[in-house]
């Protein structure tokens, strides 16, 4: 079982949109959980940053994390044609050097 | 706003060739990695480096692999004898604290021919 699962997508919404992008994980050590934002060939963008369970906005984001079920998400309400890109959920278990353990990435395009 | 920074943007390299990867990190981080990303796949950890010493790498991070921050505000990487399957992307990252967001900066393409 790999250690963070995500559907690679791609993924199409017409603009407006809520879009849900979701992770599974394995390691029941990892109790910081990220998602960024990476467009073609450019480095990772951080958009959310989440210690444990529980929700968290910003603006259009709001990010969950369940660690019973080991699942995270992003929501992105009124989804603009600006926000396509491949979106990566990374999470660490902390400890001595905080490695991140990304995801394979969502590729989302927002249709206007 | 302060960012991390990456030189150069794209290096095309021989395959045996040594090439250095430069990062300046944000300037009051403390703790900073290297990530790669072949094409198509996932972002990798290489290797973590803390107060001049590295905290922990990966098994991609093998001897032909070296980090160094010569000054106070540069962070290399250094292959030592690139081989074809070194082509990828490579991401430097700093963060202010240990259990902190990471920063990534914009990528070096790297292509070994």
């Amino acid at each position: 079982q790999k250690e963070v699962e995500q559907d690679p997508g791609p993924l199409s919404v017409p603009e407006g949109a809520i879009v849900s992008l979701n992770c599974t994980y394995s390691n029941s050590a990892f109790q910081y959980f990220m998602w960024y934002r990476q467009y073609s060939r450019k480095g990772p963008e951080l958009l959310m940053y989440t210690y444990s369970s529980g929700n968290k906005e910003d603006g259009r984001f709001t990010a969950q994390v369940d660690k019973s079920s080991k699942y995270i998400s992003l929501f992105i309400r009124d989804s603009q044609p600006s926000d396509s890109a491949t979106y990566l959920c990374a999470m660490s278990a902390g400890g001595a050097t905080n490695k991140l353990i990304f995801g394979t990435g969502t590729l989302l395009a927002v249709q206007p | 706003e302060p960012e991390v920074t990456q030189t150069p943007s794209h290096q095309v390299t021989q395959m045996g060739q040594e090439v250095i990867l430069r990062c300046v990190p944000i300037s009051n981080h403390l703790y900073f990695y290297w990530y790669r990303q072949i094409l198509g796949q996932k972002v990798e950890f290489l290797v973590s480096f803390y107060n001049n010493e590295i905290s922990e790498k990966s098994e991609i991070f093998d001897d032909q692999f070296s980090v160094e921050r010569p000054d106070g505000s540069n962070f290399t990487l250094k292959i030592r004898s690139t081989k074809l399957e070194d082509s990828a992307m490579y991401f430097c990252a700093s963060s202010e604290i240990l259990a902190d967001e990471q920063f990534f900066g914009p990528g070096t393409r790297l292509t070994v021919l």
